[in-house]
């Protein structure tokens, strides 16, 4: 099946730790987002990529590094940087960005703090 | 700064009812609007988008309209069932970057 796969689904962090999430697409998407949400509110943009090897922050960045060596993975790194991390992490994907592309979700990971 | 305002934040009608979700956003510069539902604890899949020169989207018992001019958005769903209790999300492209999201709309529908 295509799709997006997301793991772990449930991740916790200790104080001080730098924690990975993992995003896979099998779409041949070429753009894929990583997007955060809290309880009661919208998505709100993490980072971004339009094509491999390049990437963008988005409204939200700090605290958060991401890397694109292939065209179907998109692992989000949340750092110790990052004070209040405890949130729903969504990772998307789309064909391009050129306007009119459907966006196609993960399940998500909810990460807590220890 | 781009916004994007769903009313109500939330909604508890019974099973049959017609129910009309609200979007609106601040800039008239939009490539497309796009409807998502989002169950508890899951992602968001998608419903309907509607490019900037359409005026409405229709799939099934959902359909989307969008008023550039005003900047709004409607979601009609016809005939509510149980299932479709869920958040409904709205998101504007303005094409230059990525999707900006509305906080959403949690809908219950009563058996």
């Amino acid at each position: 099946d295509g799709g997006i796969t997301q793991s772990p689904k449930y991740l916790f962090r200790k104080e001080g730790q730098n924690v990975t999430l993992s995003c896979e697409q099998n779409l041949n998407h070429d753009a894929m987002y990583w997007y955060r949400q809290d309880p009661g509110q919208g998505l709100r943009l993490i980072y971004y990529s339009q094509i491999v090897n390049d990437f963008q922050k988005g409204d939200i960045a700090e605290g958060y590094s991401v890397s694109r060596e292939k065209k179907e993975s998109f692992p989000l790194t949340v750092t110790s940087a990052q004070k209040n991390p405890t949130a729903f992490y969504l990772c998307a994907s789309s064909q391009g960005t050129g306007g009119n592309e459907k966006l196609f979700f993960g399940s998500g990971t909810q990460l807590s703090v220890l | 700064k781009q916004e994007v305002t769903q009313i109500p934040a939330a909604l508890s009608v019974p099973e049959g009812e017609n129910l009309v979700l609200n979007c609106s956003f601040t800039d008239s510069a939009i490539y497309n609007l796009q409807w998502f539902r989002q169950d508890p604890g899951k992602g968001l899949t998608s419903l309907l988008l509607i490019q900037s020169s359409q005026r409405e989207q229709t799939s099934g018992r959902l359909n989307a309209s969008l008023d550039k001019s005003s900047g709004r958005s409607t979601l009609y769903i016809a005939a509510s069932q149980p299932g479709d209790s869920a958040t409904y999300l709205c998101a504007w492209d303005t094409g230059r970057r990525a999707l900006t999201f509305g906080s959403g709309t949690r809908l219950q529908v009563q058996p």
